[in-house]
């Protein structure tokens, strides 16, 4: 399965920018990018996806490398109820997706 | 649109007990996933399920693990006899597609399981 690479954890100060990227350097053209975040004690939630072009949601932005080996999750404001595991996951066109450890982001007010 | 829905929320049991968790995925979904989440790691895969066929179960432990979709909605994953090892979460998610990678996973809140 094609993994992703992201950091550990990660720090924000509340209503700055905050950038989650991940490495994907395996990515097979059919997969598509996906990201997730779970919020403690619940399970994983749905943020965006995205194939080649960046995306935008009501939730974050999605900007994707040209050569599509690596992504960048965009906060644009974070608040404190952003505070979250972050998984960067990739979606084949089988229907199979691997979840890493991901990224604690820890938002200081 | 309600969500997924698992029971319980929590169980504790000894060890070589037997525990069985339910899931009911969202209405019209054909693909549902089990997943086992241990304390600060990420979510793995057990089984996966399209309607009520078996698509991957490769990481699931098939000597104590096992799980059922009957019909095609409902699901039940069993643990006989538990480990100590068996302590996570387990969420349970599912999709409408799986095909194509657009889909979305829409997961439960997931049952904490405690093995003393």
């Amino acid at each position: 399965d094609a993994k992703t690479t992201q950091p550990n954890s990660m720090e924000s100060n509340e209503e700055e920018p905050v950038h989650l990227p991940c490495n994907h350097s395996t990515i097979s053209g059919t997969d598509y990018i996906h990201w997730y975040r779970q919020l403690p004690s619940q399970g994983p939630e749905y943020v965006i996806h995205g194939l080649t072009s960046n995306v935008n949601n009501r939730m974050a932005s999605l900007a994707i490398a040209e050569d599509r080996k690596s992504s960048t999750l965009i906060l644009h404001r974070a608040t404190l109820r952003d505070a979250a595991v972050y998984y960067c996951i990739l979606s084949t066109n089988a229907g199979k997706s691997t979840f890493g450890d991901g990224t604690t982001l820890t938002v200081k007010p | 649109e309600a969500g997924v829905a698992q029971s319980p929320r929590y169980k504790i049991i000894e060890k070589r007990q037997s525990v069985a968790f339910w899931c009911n995925p969202i209405s019209g979904h054909a693909t549902l996933y089990w997943y086992q989440q241990i304390l600060g790691q990420g979510p793995k895969l057990l089984i996966q399920f399209q309607n009520n066929g078996v698509v991957d179960d490769s990481q699931l432990p098939k000597d104590r693990f096992s799980a059922e979709r009957l019909k095609g909605v409902d699901s039940t994953l069993k643990i006989q006899p538990a480990k100590l090892e068996d302590s996570a979460v387990y969420l349970c998610a599912s999709s409408l597609v799986t095909t194509g990678g657009t889909y979305e996973q829409y997961f439960g809140p997931g049952t904490r399981l405690t093995v003393t």
